[in-house]
């Protein structure tokens, strides 16, 4: 079936860091979804990616869909300690199913 | 507007047993889509309801099945439970409009298979 490669598996940053992370897939993609998600919570939907080469910003948070339709990455500017979580990123092809990286564990030192 | 509502929040059943999980898409969402969450599989699609029919299917068997009401309430449900079960389940709700196929996730039900 379908795979997405997201990396970092982890970060361990200071607060006021930037961070990046992305997905790469082997398939096309007509959508790309950002989700963070915290301790036995639901995912949070952070910004969702339409078309190919679209860069999107939802205030520190900027995402991009990459030209090619097979990765996505995500851009967290300025790190604060409320940013630690686990961030997910997910491809949606045929229908509504979405494909979900194993997703980046952020955590982030004060 | 309220989010996706699932209950319940925890569930403790023993093997064997059989479990329904219920799912309330936000008002307006016709596609309600579940997923399973766990530490080694990370999440997997179940299948996805959009009125009232299931439209995907993922790759997990028959025990696992789910329906969706005139109101776009949805069940899952887990016959002949096993301990590799437990698991977060979550549910997505979306609009399903051109341009606008995000998907919006409840808290989740913590199932644990004893």
């Amino acid at each position: 079936g379908q795979q997405l490669n997201q990396s970092p598996q982890s970060m361990f940053i200071q607060e006021g860091e930037d961070v990046s992370m992305n997905c790469t897939s082997s398939s096309i993609f007509n959508t790309w979804l950002w989700y963070k998600q915290d301790p036995g919570e639901g995912p949070v939907l952070l910004i969702a990616l339409y078309k190919a080469g679209e860069l999107t910003s939802n205030g520190r948070l900027t995402a991009q869909f990459g030209t090619t339709r097979k990765d996505s990455f995500l851009n967290i500017s300025a790190s604060i300690p409320s940013d630690v979580g686990i961030y997910f990123c997910a491809g949606q092809g045929y229908g509504n199913k979405l494909v979900f990286g194993a997703g980046t564990i952020l955590r982030v030192k004060s | 507007k309220a989010g996706v509502t699932q209950t319940p929040r925890y569930l403790i059943k023993t093997r064997g047993q059989q479990v329904t999980l219920s799912c309330s898409p936000i008002s307006g969402h016709r596609s309600v889509s579940w997923y399973q969450q766990t530490p080694g599989q990370g999440l997997q699609f179940l299948f996805e309801y959009f009125s009232e029919t299931q439209r995907n299917k993922g790759n997990f068997p028959g025990r696992f099945s789910g329906r969706q009401f005139s109101n776009s309430r949805s069940e899952m449900n887990v016959s002949t439970l096993e301990l590799g079960d437990s698991a977060l389940y979550l549910c997505a709700s979306s609009l399903v409009a051109p341009g606008n196929t995000e998907a919006f996730f409840g808290q989740g039900t913590r199932l644990t298979v004893v």
